[in-house]
C-alpha cells in the first residue's frame, strides 16, 4: 500500500467552479499536510500548510485534514484559468525539514 | 531575492555516462534537499544535505551520490546513468527548524 495516493485525473472544470482534490494517507504518524501546485516546466510551489484536522482557508483556496479517516482535501473556490496545474498533496511525519511524501498529483484543466 | 537556482535546465546523456547537477539554495537557507519526479509522478525524496552532510535518505542506490559546499550550495551525482533515470531532477531548499520547502524548477535528464 502507497503511504499517500491522489487520484492522478485529469479534471477539467469550467471557469467559476469549485473544485475539490483529495488525497488518502496509509499511517497516522503522518502529522504535517500540504498542497503544491507545479505549473507546466517549473518546480512545486507551496499553497497550503497545515498539522491539524479541520479546515485552514487562504483566498480561494481551503485545505481540510481528516486525520481520524486519514483523508486530506483542497477546494478552489470561483476557480479561474490561471489556476490550470498539476496538484501535488504531501504529507510528513515530523516538522522541520523532515523528508515529504508526495501524492501523484491530479493535472487540472479550468476553461474560460 | 533569488529562490532556488539549479543548472543546467536540460541535459541528454547517454546509458551508462555520468551526469553532475547543481542546486544554489535560497538566500538564507542552509539545508537542500534532492527529489526525482518521473513523468506523470509526484516527486521522490532521494537525499537531503545540512552542515554538508547527508542528513536523510530515500530508497535511492548508490549510484545517486550528492556533496554540499559551505555556501550551502549542492551537487546530485548519478553514476551509471540508466534509462530510467530520465526524470525531472528538483532541489528543495529550507531552514532546519522551519516547515517550508522552496523548490527549483527543476533539471530535466533525458537518458538515451
Amino acid at each position: 500500500q502507497k503511504e499517500v495516493e491522489q487520484d492522478p485525473g485529469p479534471l477539467s472544470v469550467p471557469e467559476g467552479a469549485i473544485v475539490s482534490l483529495n488525497c488518502t494517507y496509509s499511517n497516522s504518524a503522518f502529522q504535517y499536510f500540504m498542497w503544491y501546485r507545479q505549473y507546466s516546466r517549473k518546480g512545486p510551489e507551496l499553497l497550503m500548510y497545515t498539522y491539524s484536522s479541520g479546515n485552514k482557508e487562504d483566498g480561494r483556496f481551503t485545505a481540510q485534514v481528516d486525520k481520524s479517516s486519514k483523508y486530506i482535501s483542497l477546494f478552489i473556490r470561483d476557480s479561474q484559468p490561471s489556476d490550470s496545474a498539476t496538484y501535488l498533496c504531501a504529507i510528513r511525519r515530523q516538522g522541520g525539514s523532515e523528508k515529504l511524501v508526495f501524492g501523484k498529483g491530479t493535472k487540472l484543466t479550468v476553461n474560460p | 531575492d533569488a529562490g532556488v537556482t539549479q543548472s543546467p535546465t536540460h541535459l541528454i546523456k547517454t546509458r551508462g555516462q555520468q551526469v553532475t547537477l547543481r542546486c544554489s539554495p535560497k538566500s538564507g537557507h542552509d539545508t537542500v534537499s534532492w527529489y526525482q519526479q518521473a513523468l506523470g509522478q509526484g516527486p521522490q525524496f532521494i537525499f537531503q544535505y545540512y552542515e554538508e552532510e547527508e542528513r536523510q535518505r530515500g530508497n535511492f542506490p548508490d549510484r545517486f551520490s550528492g556533496h554540499q559546499f559551505p555556501n550551502y550550495s549542492s551537487e546530485l551525482n548519478v553514476n551509471a546513468l540508466l534509462l530510467g533515470d530520465s526524470a525531472l531532477y528538483l532541489c528543495a531548499s529550507s531552514l532546519p527548524g522551519g516547515d517550508g520547502y522552496t523548490f527549483g524548477s527543476g533539471t530535466r535528464l533525458t537518458v538515451v
